[in-house]
């Protein structure tokens, strides 16, 4: 029972190279969520899905973009890496966002922009 | 400006005492609070929620409580186990009108080490 998958698990990027952040959940969830984690700092909401073909912007969406390619995958994109990317990023999946469902998280990526 | 303060960074009892974890938040509009513990390289997993319209719930050894007046709600683990040295987060939930959807806001989490 995977639950939700995040790929890479790490990456090392230098500033200004782009790249994708994948997502995956097996448990049939109509709502989907990216957050970012900083030293010291709880998570912070970049981008949801609240449900398949619809994305809303969170707390700190700057300098990302997202994609709902389908029920099961929320992508993440970052189109020019800066050093203030550098973080701990998670997803996360619940049943949908209209009713107080416990969110499931992945595992996150780390990502370090030099 | 912090809507759900853990004011505490770190936490140390010893195993088979009571631990005692506390949240603060400013939000009136917040109605559903959620703890999630956090192991070091893995996701924040649920741990145990409570509605704003309730003033405990319990479920095994965690326990929170919840005071709407003085917006303070904690969490409680009796008896602790060297098991549940983790990070914890408070987080809280509000409606927002735009779509109409939660969305969670989460404090900057608490450090419980229970010492064998």
């Amino acid at each position: 029972n995977a639950g939700v998958t995040q790929t890479p698990k790490f990456q090392v990027l230098k500033t200004g190279q782009s790249m994708t952040l994948q997502c995956a959940q097996d448990m049939n969830h109509n709502s989907m969520y990216w957050y970012r984690q900083d030293p010291g700092m709880g998570l912070r909401l970049i981008y949801y899905s609240a449900s398949e073909g619809t994305t809303d912007k969170g707390e700190v969406p700057n300098g990302y973009n997202v994609s709902r390619l389908n029920k099961r995958e929320f992508s993440l994109r970052l189109e020019s890496a800066a050093p203030s990317q550098t973080s701990v990023y998670f997803c996360a999946s619940n049943r949908d966002t209209y009713s107080n469902q416990p969110q499931h998280f992945g595992d996150g990526t780390r990502l370090s922009i030099l | 400006d912090q809507q759900v303060k853990q004011n505490s960074p770190s936490l140390s009892v010893q195993e088979g005492r009571i631990s005692i974890l506390n949240c603060d938040y400013t939000n009136s509009m917040f109605d559903y609070f959620l703890w999630y513990k956090k192991y070091p390289a893995e996701g924040p997993t649920f741990l145990i929620s409570i509605s704003s319209i309730k003033d405990k719930n319990e479920d095994g050894r965690f326990t929170v409580f919840l005071n709407k007046s003085a917006k303070h709600l904690s969490l409680h683990i009796v008896p602790s186990q060297p098991g549940d040295s983790a990070v914890y987060f408070c987080a809280a939930s509000a409606r927002y009108s735009g779509a109409g959807s939660y969305q969670l806001t989460f404090g900057k989490g608490t450090k419980l080490s229970v010492i064998p």
